[in-house]
């Protein structure tokens, strides 16, 4: 399996942006990047994934290292409501086991 | 809408006493899978099928049962519970079992074993 390192905890202030990294340097090439995040008391959430290319969504956007041994979330504008554990996780290709979280990112943000 | 359903969403229980919780998906996925999260464990796989009547164990299927007999269902039992089954537990699924695909979760199941 592919291992990631992720901050523990980062801060933010409402309305700016917000950079979450996450490194990855054992993926494979055919590994696609996701991103979920858990806001308190639900579910996971997915966020974003990417395989090669930098990607955007109505949510964030995803730049992912040209070595692939790295990516970075990108919250163009944190609101309250962006408060949540994020998860950075490679998906494995040819495993059926699925999503293996890791302890993710705590992401405050500040009024 | 579409959404992923677990009942009950909180259950408290004794030592022994099966229980089921159900999850129901309405999006037409092949892929559903369970997960337990657990403080300074985090989320892991209980059980996943990818399909009608195939089933397989994740990370930590012990004390755990299954079954898929319709596409859109993937109950969760567990025949004789016991106090380190407190946990959260999450359905979730979708389309297929390829790493380009979304996960869809549940709300969540709180389950207390007394």
């Amino acid at each position: 399996d592919a291992k990631t390192t992720q901050p523990n905890s980062m801060e933010s202030n409402e309305e700016e942006p917000v950079h979450l990294p996450c490194n990855h340097s054992t993926i494979s090439g055919t590994d696609y990047i996701h991103w979920y995040r858990q806001l308190p008391s639900q579910g996971p959430e997915y966020v974003i994934h990417g395989l090669t290319s930098n990607v955007n969504n109505r949510m964030a956007s995803l730049a992912i290292a040209e070595d692939r041994k790295s990516s970075t979330l990108i919250l163009h504008r944190a609101t309250l409501r962006d408060a949540a554990v994020y998860y950075c996780i490679p998906r494995l290709s040819g495993s059926a086991r699925q999503l293996t979280f890791g302890s993710g990112t705590q992401l405050t943000v500040l009024p | 809408e579409a959404q992923v359903t677990q009942n009950p969403r909180y259950l408290i229980t004794v030592t022994g006493k099966k229980l089921t919780v159900t999850c129901s998906q309405n999006m037409n996925h092949e892929y559903m899978s369970w997960y337990r999260q657990d403080p300074g464990l985090g989320l892991r796989q209980i059980y996943y099928s990818m399909n009608v009547e195939v089933t397989d164990k994740g990370d930590v299927p012990e004390g755990y049962k299954v079954s898929r007999k319709e596409k859109r269902n993937f109950p969760l039992i567990l025949e004789s519970p016991s106090p380190n089954q407190t946990s959260l537990y999450f359905c979730a699924s979708s389309l297929s079992a390829g790493n380009w695909e979304t996960q869809y979760f549940g709300p969540g199941t709180r389950l207390l074993v007394l």
